[in-house]
C-alpha cells in the first residue's frame, strides 16, 4: 500500500481564496484524521471520521474549515475564505484499530 | 494542566549517549503512541502500547499504566536520531491527546 496520500504537497494562495486539502487513506482502515500543526500550538486534531461518518469536529476553528468523507477512500479539508492565520501544514492519518498512520501533510501558505 | 505532559521539552546531547524522554497523562488510556517528526516535517508512527515494554533496533519504549507513565529510550543515539519525539494518548474517545514534543538534537 502507498500509505496515506495527501495532495497538493505545498499550497500557496492568497487571502479570500477558496482552498481544498485532500486525502486518499490507506485501503481498509475505517477511521481518518484531519490534523493542522503550527509553530505557536503545536498539533491540533480538527475533526475525524469513522466509517466515512464524522464523529467529533470540535476541533475545527471555524465555520470557515469545512471537511467531508464522501466514500471510504477519499476526504476533503477545505477552507473559504482562506485567511494568512490558517497558514501551517495540514496532516491526514487513517487509522483501522489503534495506530494511526500519517500522510506527508500539506504546507498551505496564505498571503 | 495538560493531560499529557513531556519532558525534557529540548534535549541535546552527543552522539553514543543513551536518551530517555518522559511522557505523563492524566486520562484514562487504551493506548499509547510515540511518534517522530523530522524536521523534513513527516510523521512518522514508533510504537503503540498499552502495557509492558516494546522494542524496535535502538528504540525502547515502556509504559506504566498504574503510574500513567511513558518512557521513550534510545540506545546509541546518532545525529540522525535528531527529530521531533511526540507522545501522544487515545483519550475517552477515540481521538489522540498529544504531547508537546521535545526536540532533540544528537551532536556528532
Amino acid at each position: 500500500d502507498a500509505g496515506v496520500i495527501q495532495s497538493p504537497r505545498h499550497e500557496v494562495t492568497e487571502m479570500g481564496q477558496e482552498v481544498t486539502l485532500r486525502c486518499k487513506p490507506i485501503s481498509g482502515h475505517d477511521y481518518l484524521f484531519w490534523y493542522r500543526q503550527t509553530m505557536m500550538r503545536g498539533l491540533e486534531l480538527l475533526i475525524y471520521f469513522n466509517n466515512n461518518v464524522p464523529i467529533d469536529d470540535s476541533g475545527m476553528p471555524e465555520d470557515r474549515f469545512s471537511a467531508k468523507m464522501p466514500n471510504a477512500s477519499f476526504s476533503t479539508l477545505k477552507i473559504q475564505p482562506s485567511e494568512p492565520r490558517d497558514s501551517a501544514v495540514y496532516f491526514c492519518a487513517s487509522s483501522f484499530y489503534n495506530e494511526q498512520f500519517f500522510g506527508p501533510g500539506t504546507r498551505l501558505t496564505v498571503l | 494542566k495538560n493531560e499529557v505532559e513531556q519532558s525534557p521539552q529540548n534535549l541535546t546531547a552527543q552522539e553514543g549517549e543513551f536518551i530517555t524522554i518522559n511522557c505523563s497523562y492524566s486520562v484514562g488510556i487504551s493506548a499509547l503512541h510515540w511518534l517522530q517528526q523530522h524536521p523534513g516535517g513527516g510523521i512518522v508512527s514508533l510504537f503503540m502500547l498499552s502495557s509492558g515494554k516494546k522494542k524496535h533496533g535502538r528504540l525502547i519504549a515502556t509504559i506504566n499504566i498504574q503510574e500513567k507513565h511513558s518512557s521513550l529510550h534510545i540506545t546509541a543515539s546518532h545525529p540522525r536520531d535528531s527529530a521531533v519525539y511526540i507522545c501522544a494518548v487515545k483519550g475517552p474517545n477515540y481521538q489522540l491527546i498529544w504531547g508537546a514534543g521535545t526536540k532533540l538534537i544528537i551532536k556528532p
